[in-house]
């Protein structure tokens, strides 16, 4: 069984840009959340996504949206980038919540 | 907000010794704790969670003990192996919003 996968892998952009990342979570898996992990930290909470609606929202701007599709993968999507968007972008999935969330390897996006 | 501490940020245990990493979290609502082990590059692991309903959970050479009264959480690797070298995040998850907050992380060297 294929674990969850994100892609891009890595990515580069300039200030200003908007950027869209996208997960296939765990056959079977139900459940998708985002994370933003910054170098030295833990990841921080974005959004959590269930049965194609939103269930949790982290303290990020509205430049930050995310939706879930009917195959239960994911897109997030981040409007007007800064440079301090520059992180490693992990999804995770679950059966559905409250249970056991597997991180996928993460979208490195780098904002120049 | 939520928040979740996590002690100490770096930690140096001889190989054979045992190391313990502690967290504590804010809101009483969390009800789920999840310990992630993450090696350079790669993406966060689960090794071991608990639920506020035990006190103790232990798999192989790691346990997680949970103290709801005075919200500490920790976790307790025996008979380290240089394997165990990485990085471990705790985390806690309030259960109204599904979303699982994540501690700074313990850098953990295992010497020869």
């Amino acid at each position: 069984d294929a674990g969850v996968t994100q892609s891009p892998t890595h990515l580069i952009k300039t200030r200003g840009q908007h950027v869209t990342l996208r997960c296939s979570p765990i056959s079977g898996h139900k459940s998708v959340s985002w994370y933003q992990q910054v170098l030295g930290q833990g990841p921080q909470f974005i959004f959590q996504y269930y049965e194609k609606e939103e269930r949790g929202r982290g303290n990020f701007p509205d430049r930050f949206s995310a939706r879930q599709f009917p195959n239960y993968s994911s897109e997030l999507n981040v409007n007007a980038l800064l440079l301090g968007d520059s992180a490693l972008y992990l999804c995770a999935s679950s059966l559905r919540p409250p249970h056991e969330q597997y991180f996928g390897p993460g979208t490195r996006l780098t904002v120049t | 907000g939520e928040n979740v501490e996590q002690h100490p940020s770096t930690l140096s245990v001889q190989e054979g010794d045992s190391a313990v990493i502690k967290c504590t979290y804010s809101d009483s609502a969390s009800n789920y704790f999840p310990w992630y082990k993450q090696e350079l590059g790669k993406r966060p692991q689960l090794i071991i969670d608990i639920r506020s309903n035990v006190g103790e959970k232990k798999d192989q050479r790691i346990a997680v003990t949970l103290n709801k009264t005075a919200k500490h959480f920790s976790l307790h690797i025996t008979e380290t192996q240089p394997e165990d070298s990485a990085v471990y995040f705790c985390a806690a998850r309030v259960n109204r919003d599904d979303k699982i907050i994540f501690g700074k992380g313990t850098r953990l060297h295992i010497l020869p």
